[in-house]
């Protein structure tokens, strides 16, 4: 089945920096590739997504990029706020049918964005 | 009016009770999903429910068992509740399997 690596775990940046946040994952036939924002107490929220037969997307701050040789994807937010301080997960799903559909999530992220 | 909303929010059981938590969606979705988060933030998909078909993860005991009354509805059984199943436990639900996920507010299920 798939496996979805995250790292870092936990990032520390200042007000106004990037961040990014990498993931690998194992199952080459995977094509849906969001990322969730979870803040304290709540669920997670999805924030972007990606679909493989796009290498880069952008809303606003939030990029996403996608190497689907190297089956890597990466979250890139600029300008960091502190409100953007949360857990961020990554996952990744075969878009179909079957256990394959459902998303796999990787261990999280930890942002610390300080004023 | 919330998307995917669970109930209760908060949950404190002694070990060896059966309990249940509740979750709703009004989104018209297919597929529903119960996910276990432990102590350290990690997202384990425990089921996966649409009309057709539920999808178990081998991982979970059968102590833990999903119910669908309907569609709009996934509810989550647990018999005999240990200490380890202490966790937040969020229900989710997509249109269809690999679109986006909406999740509820989570059930922080603490076993004494």
């Amino acid at each position: 089945g798939e496996n979805v690596e995250q790292h870092p775990s936990t990032l520390s940046v200042q007000e106004g920096d990037s961040a990014v946040i990498k993931c690998t994952y194992s199952d080459s036939a995977s094509n849906y590739f969001p990322w969730y924002k979870q803040e304290l107490g709540k669920g997670p929220q999805l924030i972007i997504d990606i679909r493989s037969n796009v290498g880069e997307k952008k809303d606003q701050r939030i990029a996403v990029t996608l190497n689907k040789t190297a089956k890597h994807f990466s979250l890139h937010i600029t300008e960091t706020q502190p409100e953007d301080s949360a857990v961020y997960f990554c996952a990744a799903s075969r878009g179909y049918g079957g256990s394959q559909g459902n998303l796999i999530f990787g261990k999280g992220t930890k942002l610390s964005v300080k004023p | 009016d919330t998307a995917v909303s669970q109930t209760p929010k908060y949950l404190v059981t002694q070990m060896g009770n059966d309990k249940s938590i509740k979750c709703e969606q009004n989104l018209g979705h297919d597929t529903m999903y119960w996910y276990k988060q432990d102590s350290k933030k990690f997202l384990k998909i425990m089921f996966s429910y649409n009309n057709k078909e539920l999808i178990i993860n081998e991982t979970v005991p059968n102590r833990f068992s999903p119910k669908s009354p309907d569609k709009a509805h996934l509810n989550l059984h647990i018999n005999s509740l240990e200490l380890g199943d202490s966790a937040v436990y969020f229900c989710a639900s997509t249109l269809r399997r690999g679109t986006e996920a909406f999740f509820g507010q989570g059930t922080r299920l603490t076993v004494v």
